[in-house]
């Protein structure tokens, strides 16, 4: 099992570029997540996914989109990256809310 | 929104000692988790806690439901422990901002 995998790992992208972050689990999860953690701000929910077919904001939403593409992938856009997108991404998943979760390696995306 | 805040921010201690990390939350939770963050980046989950403590080889966590505050002990403290240290409460997807450990051999 791979768990949760992310790709790309790497990314530099300059202002005003879109990019998808892509995420999948092998777990059969039902709940996927996405942060961004930023150096003194801890992990900050971007957007969640409850279960197939439902996506909801976290705190951190604009700039954003996502899709739940199936139970395996949730994928993250930024439709016209900033520099303050500048961040690590974690995708994470988990049987249900509020369970234990599962956290694939990261994408640390520079905006420039 | 759970206030969730740990200390210290950063803690250097010498290898064998004995290693305490708080975290306090402002809204009541029925679980709080404690996460490990490698220095490479990776996370992984230690303890998910809603009473009293668990123990994980080296590692004891406790929560105090009443009080809204959990510690993490590291007992005989060694340089591969050298970690940041989050506690994470599940429900409300809100998290320290980390306990910055370094373990000096």
């Amino acid at each position: 099992n791979a768990g949760v995998t992310q790709t790309p790992k790497f990314q530099v992208l300059k202002t005003g570029q879109s990019m998808t972050l892509q995420c999948a689990q092998d777990m059969n999860h039902n709940s996927m997540y996405w942060y961004r953690q930023d150096p003194g701000m801890g992990l900050r929910l971007i957007y969640y996914s409850a279960s197939e077919g439902t996506t909801d904001k976290g705190e951190v939403p604009n700039g954003y989109n996502v899709s739940r593409l199936n139970k395996r992938e949730f994928s993250l856009r930024l439709e016209s990256a900033a520099p303050s997108q500048t961040s690590v991404y974690f995708c994470a998943s988990s049987e249900e809310s509020y369970n234990e979760q599962f956290f694939g390696p990261g994408t640390r995306l520079t905006v420039l | 929104k759970n206030e969730v805040e740990q200390s210290p921010q950063n803690l250097t201690a010498q290898e064998g000692e004995f290693i305490t990390i708080n975290c306090s939350y402002s809204v009541g939770i029925s679980a709080l988790h404690w996460l490990q963050q490698h220095p490479g980046g990776g996370i992984v989950s230690l303890f998910m806690l809603s009473s009293g403590k668990k123990k994980h080889g080296r590692l004891i966590a406790t929560i105090n439901i009443q009080e809204k505050h959990s510690s993490l002990h590291i007992t005989a403290s060694h340089p591969r422990d050298s970690a940041v240290y989050i506690c994470a409460d599940y429900e409300k997807l809100t998290f320290g901002t980390g306990t910055r450990l370094t373990i000096i051999p």
